[in-house]
């Protein structure tokens, strides 16, 4: 059972250009979760989705960011018009249902954005 | 506003020893907490959870405190061992929001054979 898997791993973009981020989840999974890492800080949650529905977006950046989980294919994080700050790592994770008690959040290895 | 705290940014332990990994929080209506370990350049692995209904749980080598009267977590290894050697960050959840989990910074666990 494959885990949950981030393309690219490593993205370069000049500032004003887009990035998209992709996230696979694991088999079985229909909830998806993005956190971006900035450097020295922990992770901190931006959107979860469900196939075709965005849940919670309360830690996204209203402006430039957008997230969406099709009814086929990845989920995708995309960043409009790039800006230095946007250099972090982002980690996609995935549960098979709302995390509750018995049910934990699996992580994907990340992609490192970096703006030039 | 960092709701969860993880005030150690490294630690250093001797092979065999106890690793202590201590966190801090500031929200009341957290219900679940739980521990993931990082290696560089991966994502963060689940370790171990605690329910807030609970004040301790146990893995093996890994032992998760809570007090909640306190708002402090806290992961014992023991013994520690060299593969030990990751960050380690704390999450909480929101009984509230039940969707997202909070993170601490991590500390920096390196275990000296």
């Amino acid at each position: 059972n494959a885990g949950v898997m981030q393309n690219p791993r490593h993205l370069v973009r000049r500032r004003g250009q887009e990035a998209r981020l992709r996230c696979s989840p694991m088999k079985g999974h229909s909830h998806v979760y993005w956190y971006r890492q900035l450097p020295e800080e922990g992770l901190k949650f931006m959107v979860y989705l469900q196939k075709e529905n965005i849940i919670d977006e309360s830690g996204m950046p209203k402006e430039r960011f957008s997230a969406e989980f099709p009814k086929e294919g990845p989920s995708i994080l995309r960043i409009q018009q790039v800006v230095r700050g946007d250099s972090a790592a982002y980690f996609c994770a995935s549960s098979p249902q709302p995390s509750g008690i018995r049910y934990e959040q699996y992580f994907g290895p990340g992609t490192r954005l970096t703006v030039t | 506003d960092q709701q969860v705290k993880q005030n150690s940014p490294s630690l250093s332990v001797q092979e065999g020893r106890i690793s202590i990994l201590n966190c801090d929080y500031t929200n009341s209506m957290f219900d679940y907490f739980l521990w993931y370990k990082k290696y560089p350049a991966e994502g963060p692995t689940f370790l171990i959870s605690i329910s807030s209904i609970k004040d301790k749980n146990e893995d093996g080598r890994f032992t998760v405190f809570l007090n909640k009267s306190a708002k402090h977590l806290s992961l014992h290894i023991v013994p520690s061992q060299p593969g030990d050697s990751a960050v380690y960050f704390c999450a909480a959840r929101d009984l509230n929001t039940g969707n997202q989990f909070y993170f601490g910074t991590g500390t920096s666990l390196t275990v000296i054979p």
